[in-house]
């Protein structure tokens, strides 16, 4: 069980380019959540989505960020436009069925924006 | 709107001490709380899931303690080593929403 995937580890882009963050689940894992981490701050919830649905986007910034996680693949943290402040740590966790189990987390994203 | 705090921000400690982590919560009416490791750069080690029914876990020499009335949690490190250097987290599920509320987090140093 390879546990939640995430990728790429690092990712650098320039001010105003796109960022693409991947996340695959645990197997049997049908909820997945992205948090992120700003320096220096603890861990904000983002979005909640399960296969083909967003449950909860309240944690999102209303512009230029946007989620999905399709019916195949992997779920997509997907960022446009970005600017300097986005620069943090993006985790994504899974869970199965239900809340009881508690969160499992991948290693994260490091988006640099410069 | 439930916030959670974790008193001391940073602590550093001898090897082998015992030491406990504190976790406070302002809404009591919890789905579970979980206590992760976080180190440097890296992502977050699940360490203790305690469900609002039970009053405490344990796995070796960590236990984490769950007082919902007061709004409380504690993670107990036993024998503390220096390889238990890390940030501890502790994460509040919020009931109906599936959603974490995490503390900012204790800095531990254990010094060898």
């Amino acid at each position: 069980n390879a546990g939640v995937m995430q990728n790429p580890r690092h990712l650098v882009r320039r001010r105003g380019q796109e960022a693409r963050l991947r996340c695959s689940p645990m197997k049997g894992h049908s909820h997945v959540y992205w948090y992120r981490q700003l320096p220096e701050e603890g861990l904000k919830f983002m979005v909640y989505l399960q296969k083909e649905n967003i449950i909860d986007e309240s944690g999102m910034p209303k512009e230029r960020f946007s989620a999905e996680f399709p019916k195949e693949g992997p779920s997509i943290l997907r960022i446009q436009q970005v600017v300097r402040g986005d620069s943090a740590a993006y985790f994504c966790a899974s869970s199965p069925e239900g809340f009881n189990y508690g969160y499992t987390f991948g290693s994260g994203t490091r988006l640099t924006v410069v | 709107k439930q916030e959670v705090t974790q008193i001391p921000a940073a602590l550093s400690v001898p090897e082998g001490e015992n030491l406990v982590l504190n976790c406070s919560f302002t809404d009591s009416a919890i789905y579970n709380l979980q206590w992760f490791r976080q180190d440097p750069g890296k992502g977050l080690t699940s360490l203790l899931l305690i469900q609002s029914s039970q009053r405490e876990q344990t796995s070796g020499r960590l236990n984490a303690s769950l007082d919902k009335s007061s709004g409380r949690s504690t993670l107990y490190i036993a024998a503390s080593q220096p390889g238990d250097s890390a940030t501890y987290l502790c994460a509040v599920g919020t009931p109906g929403t599936y959603k974490y509320i995490f503390g900012t987090g204790t800095r531990l140093k254990v010094l060898a």
